[in-house]
């Protein structure tokens, strides 16, 4: 058990839907970041927040969205679902924003239908 | 643009045997990482390779990185069947300051199957 703590496990939903998946890092970590894994993509970084600040984004959608609240949990929301942003989402959290090493959480399985 | 390589991207061993997977990256980086994931389940941290000539040992796998070579490497000693799982390399690109984002770029997985 990393610390890290995710949810919803699993999310079933329509395409055109919109979801929001939550996350909790470790006590005392001030950053996070979100990655998508799918089979065709592997797994992407997608943007990544320290002490409630966007710090840096990578392959995120338009229609995906994020934030860190004051408390440091992270929401990820996805709208608009199309059946390929079916995947595994995860949320990882490390200390400090950069260098350090990143503990995982037990991930987010969305399905779209 | 920051990309990872890992081979073989399927392995498939017998238990008792030695075997290497390869992870080459493609810009300059000094911190690279391991991480073991079981179908369906999360990421596990295995290692964390620092420098140039880091070697690090648990149990039946080792790692080691060389940076001139941008080229990591996950050795596995006398497999057993509870190393079966997909192995992940995953890369921190180095800003031109030194410092990083810390965003993670990963290689595509090698997906290990020991048998009897």
């Amino acid at each position: 058990d990393s610390g890290v703590t995710q949810t919803p496990k699993h999310l079933i939903t329509a395409t055109g839907q919109r979801v929001t998946l939550r996350c909790s890092p470790r006590s005392g970590d001030l950053s996070v970041y979100w990655y998508q894994q799918s089979l065709d993509q592997g797994l992407q970084f997608l943007i990544q927040y320290y002490n409630g600040e966007e710090r840096a984004k990578g392959n995120i959608l338009e229609r995906f969205s994020a934030q860190q609240f004051p408390d440091l949990h992270s929401e990820l929301n996805l709208s608009s679902l199309e059946l390929g942003d079916s995947a595994l989402y995860f949320c990882a959290s490390s200390v400090l924003p950069s260098y350090n090493e990143q503990f995982f959480g037990p991930g987010t399985r969305l399905t779209v239908l | 643009e920051l990309k990872v390589e890992q081979n073989p991207l399927f392995l498939s061993m017998q238990e008792g045997k030695n075997y290497t997977i390869y992870c080459n990256y493609s810009t300059t980086s000094d911190r690279l990482y391991w991480y073991r994931q079981d179908p369906g389940k999360s990421l596990e941290s295995l290692f964390v390779l620092l420098s140039n000539g880091a070697v690090k040992q648990e149990g039946r796998l080792m790692a080691s990185l060389d940076t001139k070579a941008r080229l990591s490497t996950l050795h596995i000693t006398a497999a057993v069947h509870d190393l079966s799982a997909t192995y992940f390399c995953a890369v921190v690109r180095a800003n031109a300051g030194g410092t990083s984002y810390g965003k993670l770029t990963f290689g595509q997985g090698t997906i290990l199957t020991v048998h009897p």
